[in-house]
């Protein structure tokens, strides 16, 4: 099985702030690769699909770029709104693998 | 509006079983592929099991033998049978719609308790 590692786990910022997630796996993957955010007592919300494609509604300060073992999730501009836990997501030859997550914290 | 809702959760005792169901409204239900995913508490997302529009399934190691996957399109619905359930089974269950290699919709999930 492909294992997806998140880094960092946690993340201290502040509003305003460009922050950038990284997602490893173990073995290169093709382009289904996708982001959530996920607040406490919630469902998951999908971000960012193969790779780099927006979600519909998602704002546009979330972006996602990489290629073969390592992706990024970079938010340009950081929201009150968007302090949050983030998982990547791989999938390959009909299974799923999530990366252990990141908890984006207010500094 | 797409809206996925789960129910059947509950407490149960080690090596006991359950029956989740995952009702479906404003989608082609029949079209897409779908899937449970699991959050234990205080832990990150675990992927269980999907099933394809064509209804093949496929499970995560660990739930392969003690769960089962099951859609009925005439009824808009999935299904997750949960039997020999382990306190390490205890978790959130969110039903998910699949497209695109991701989770795009999710539900709001049903809870297992494994606890004697």
């Amino acid at each position: 099985d492909i294992q997806m590692t998140q880094s960092p786990s946690t993340l201290s910022a502040s509003v305003g702030d460009r922050v950038t997630i990284t997602c490893r796996a173990s073995q290169s993957i093709t382009n289904w690769l996708a982001w959530y955010q996920q607040k406490p007592g919630k469902a998951p919300k999908l971000l960012i699909y193969e790779v780099s494609s927006l979600e519909s509604g998602v704002p546009s300060r979330f972006s996602g770029s990489g290629s073969g073992t390592e992706f990024t999730l970079t938010i340009s501009s950081l929201q009150p709104d968007d302090f949050a836990s983030y998982y990547c997501q791989q999938y390959n030859t009909n299974s799923y693998t999530f990366g252990q997550g990141t908890k984006l914290e207010i500094k | 509006e797409v809206q996925l809702v789960e129910s059947g959760g509950g407490l149960v005792k080690p090596g006991g079983s359950l029956r989740l169901s995952c009702g479906a409204s404003g989608l082609t239900f029949s079209s897409y592929s779908m899937n449970w995913v699991r959050q234990a508490p205080g832990k990150g997302l675990e992927w269980v099991s999907s099933i394809s529009s064509s209804s093949y399934t496929f499970y995560a190691a660990s739930v392969k033998g003690r769960f089962t996957i099951s859609r009925d399109s005439a009824k808009n619905s999935l299904y997750l049978e949960v039997n020999s359930l382990r306190v390490e089974d205890t978790a959130v269950y969110y039903c998910a719609k699949g497209d695109k290699g991701a989770f795009d919709i999710w539900g709001r999930g049903t809870v297992i308790t494994v606890s004697s």
